[in-house]
């Protein structure tokens, strides 16, 4: 079964703290791997998108990696600040999967302490 | 432009009520989505539409009916809600058909159901 998990379901940090999230995927064929950030109460925003042919993407304090032979990816972010306080998830589009199908994980809740 | 929108926000039915779910995106995108997001279940897929005209099913299609109208509106509908089905419903939009697409998917910001 095609699954993504995402460690730790929860995380706090002080401001200003560098931090990983991490996701992993159980099958290495993949079109490509989003991760999204959700506000309380709100929908999610995409955040960054990678192709199963690259490694990695940035978009500001963000870094996003992708290591398809091992199924994992981890989302960097530099510096952290209050307002990066939300819940981040992980989505791959599976080879196999039916059109349009993203398979999420259940996501990490992050809390970036002032 | 407002990107994906959603109605109603909020929404309490009875067991056995129908109800349609609206939602209009203002972006041109060809694909449209449907998501369930449950405690512990994270976001899955109730269906899709790859572009106008053409619908199919997602992960969770069961005691759900959608309709593409147009290119803009995608809508959802509960012929006979349960409980079960209380919910946050998401629907998300997308350039390009399917998961080929070098695009990302647009989300609204949702409808909050409950089912008694």
């Amino acid at each position: 079964k095609q699954e993504v998990t995402q460690i730790p379901a929860a995380l706090s940090v002080p401001e200003g703290e560098n931090l990983v999230l991490n996701c992993s995927f159980t099958d290495s064929a993949i079109y490509n791997l989003q991760w999204f950030r959700q506000d309380p109460g709100k929908g999610l925003t995409s955040l960054l998108l990678i192709q199963s042919s690259q490694r990695e993407q940035t978009s500001g304090r963000l870094n996003a990696s992708l290591d398809k032979s091992s199924g994992r990816s981890t989302l960097y972010i530099a510096a952290s600040q209050p307002g990066d306080s939300a819940t981040y998830l992980c989505a791959v589009a599976f080879y196999g999967g039916s059109q349009g199908n993203l398979i999420f994980g259940k996501g990490t809740k992050l809390s970036v302490k002032p | 432009n407002a990107g994906v929108t959603q109605t109603p926000k909020f929404q309490v039915l009875k067991t056995g009520q129908s109800m349609t779910l609206q939602c209009a995106q203002d972006m041109n995108h060809n694909s449209m989505y449907w998501y369930r997001q449950d405690p512990g279940m994270g976001l899955r897929l109730i269906y899709y539409s790859a572009s106008e005209g053409t619908t199919d099913k997602g992960e969770v299609p069961n005691g759900y009916n959608v309709s593409r109208l147009n290119k803009r509106e995608f809508s959802l509908r509960l012929e006979s809600a349960a409980p079960s089905q209380t919910s946050v419903y998401f629907c998300a939009s997308s350039v390009l058909a399917g998961v080929y697409n070098t695009d990302t998917q647009y989300f609204g910001p949702g409808t909050r159901l409950t089912v008694l």
